[in-house]
């Protein structure tokens, strides 16, 4: 079973500009997440979609961040217009009806805001 | 103050030790508590997971809870250096899609 695929593994950007970053999460799964991981702490979500619908983005900035998950498989999030305090690694991950308490994670996608 | 909190570490030990990871948490919804193990520029990935009190175990792994005082941990028999990595602890109520709050990890390394 292929694992949940991220792109790209890192992006160097400067401040005020726009980046997006890509996730296909497992197949099948209906439950997919965005983390926002700063160095040195926990996974914070960001966003959590059951099929294509929103179910909590209670803590993502809405004035800057926005993601969509079209056709209720792959996902982009956009960060437009990027400040320096966004550099972290951006974790999806994907999870199953069956076993909704394990989640997936792939790679990441490891930003920095210069 | 973080609904979690978990002591960063660094934590070295040598080949064979026990090893001790722990968490304190706020919220007393909390109902599944999890433990995550991950590598550097690594996902994240469950270890273990344990719904209210009591102790689970797993190979060399052993989780514990305990609601009463908020607390929980995990063990690591006869650490192995490919035990090395940052363990997140995490968190969730019982409500059907509430997300998992995590601790900020400990730095795990395990010396041959």
């Amino acid at each position: 079973e292929a694992g949940v695929a991220q792109s790209p593994r890192y992006k160097i950007i400067e401040k005020r500009q726009s980046v997006a970053f890509w996730c296909n999460p497992i197949s099948g799964h209906a439950t997919l997440y965005w983390y926002q991981q700063i160095l040195g702490q926990g996974p914070k979500l960001l966003i959590q979609f059951q099929n294509n619908g929103v179910v909590d983005d209670s803590q993502l900035p809405k004035d800057r961040f926005s993601a969509e998950r079209l056709k209720g498989v792959d996902s982009t999030l956009k960060i437009q217009p990027a400040k320096l305090e966004d550099s972290a690694v951006y974790l999806c991950a994907s999870s199953s009806y069956r076993d909704p308490y394990e989640q997936y994670f792939g790679p990441g996608t490891r930003l920095t805001v210069t | 103050q973080k609904e979690v909190e978990q002591d960063p570490g660094p934590l070295s030990v040598p080949e064979g030790a026990i090893v001790s990871l722990n968490c304190t948490y706020s919220n007393s919804a909390f109902q599944y508590f999890m433990w995550y193990r991950q590598y550097s520029r690594k996902g994240p990935e469950l270890l273990m997971y344990t719904y209210s009190s009591g102790n689970k175990e797993d190979g060399r792994f052993t989780a514990q809870v305990d609601k009463s005082s908020k607390y929980i941990s995990l063990f690591i028999r006869d650490s192995q250096p490919s035990d090395s990595a940052t363990y997140l602890c995490a968190m969730r109520r019982e409500t059907s899609g509430s997300r998992l709050t995590f601790g900020e990890g400990t730095q795990l390394t395990v010396n041959p």
